[in-house]
C-alpha cells in the first residue's frame, strides 16, 4: 500500500526566507504528483502538478521537483512571506483515474 | 471563476443523530468526489461518482455512511447515525474527466459530532 509522508510536520520562518518542504512515497511506481495549500478551515487549492515523466515544475516563487528512484518530491518556496502561511499538502496518484493518495501535510507559518 | 458549493459550513450534531451534507460540482463536470480529512491528517477519499454512477467506495464505511448522485449533477452524503470519531473535514471535489488531472476542491463542511 502507499504511503506518502511529509517532513517536517510543521516549520516557523521568519518573512523573505527560502524554504523547503519534503515528501517522500513507498511506491515509486507513479502517475503523477500534486501539491496543494490548504488555508486553516478551507478547501484544497491546487499548485503545482509534475507528471511521471517529469521532473520538476514551476510557478512564481514555487518550484517542485520530482525524484521518482529516491521515492522524492520537494517544495521549495523561494523569499517566503506571511502570505505563504498555510498547510501544504503532497498527494499522488498511482494510475490514470484512481485516488489521490495525500500525506499529511506540512503546516507553515511565515512571521513578519 | 467556477466553484464546487459545499453546504453547510459547518454542522454540530449529537451522536446517533442522522446528518447530511450537499454538493454542487462545477457544471459539465463528470466527475464527484467525497473525500474525509481528520484534523492534521490528509484527505481520504470516501467514495468517487462518475455521472451517477459510483466507481470507488472501498473506503465508505457502509454501515452508516450513504452518498447519492441521482441525476448524475449534484451530491448528497449522508451519515446515520453519526459516532463521535466521525468528527471532521468533508470535501467535494469535482473533475471534467476522472482519466485528467484538474481536481476542483469545495470550502468543505466542518462536522462536529458531540
Amino acid at each position: 500500500k502507499q504511503e506518502v509522508t511529509q517532513i517536517p510536520a510543521a516549520l516557523s520562518v521568519p518573512e523573505g526566507e527560502n524554504l523547503v518542504l519534503n515528501c517522500s512515497f513507498t511506491d515509486s511506481a507513479i502517475y503523477n504528483l500534486q501539491w496543494f495549500r490548504q488555508d486553516p478551515g478551507k478547501g484544497l487549492t491546487s499548485l503545482l502538478l509534475i507528471q511521471s515523466s517529469q521532473r520538476e515544475q514551476t510557478s512564481g516563487r514555487l518550484n517542485a521537483s520530482l525524484d521518482k528512484s529516491s521515492g522524492r518530491s520537494t517544495l521549495y518556496i523561494a523569499a517566503s512571506q506571511p502570505g505563504d502561511s498555510a498547510t501544504y499538502l503532497c498527494c499522488l496518484r498511482e494510475t490514470s483515474g484512481s485516488r489521490l493518495t495525500f500525506g499529511e501535510g506540512t503546516q507553515l507559518t511565515v512571521n513578519p | 471563476e467556477a466553484e464546487v458549493a459545499q453546504s453547510p459550513r459547518y454542522k454540530i450534531t449529537e451522536k446517533s443523530q442522522a446528518v447530511a451534507f450537499w454538493c454542487d460540482p462545477i457544471s459539465g463536470h463528470a466527475t464527484l468526489y467525497w473525500y474525509r480529512q481528520i484534523l492534521g491528517q490528509g484527505p481520504e477519499l470516501l467514495v468517487q461518482f462518475q455521472d451517477e454512477s459510483v466507481v470507488d467506495d472501498s473506503q465508505l464505511p457502509k454501515d452508516r455512511f450513504s452518498a447519492e448522485r441521482l441525476k448524475g449533477v449534484d451530491s448528497t452524503l449522508k451519515i446515520q447515525p453519526a459516532e463521535l470519531g466521525d468528527s471532521a473535514m468533508y470535501l467535494c471535489a469535482s473533475s471534467k474527466d476522472r482519466m485528467v488531472d484538474g481536481y476542483t476542491f469545495g470550502s468543505g463542511t466542518r462536522l462536529t459530532v458531540v
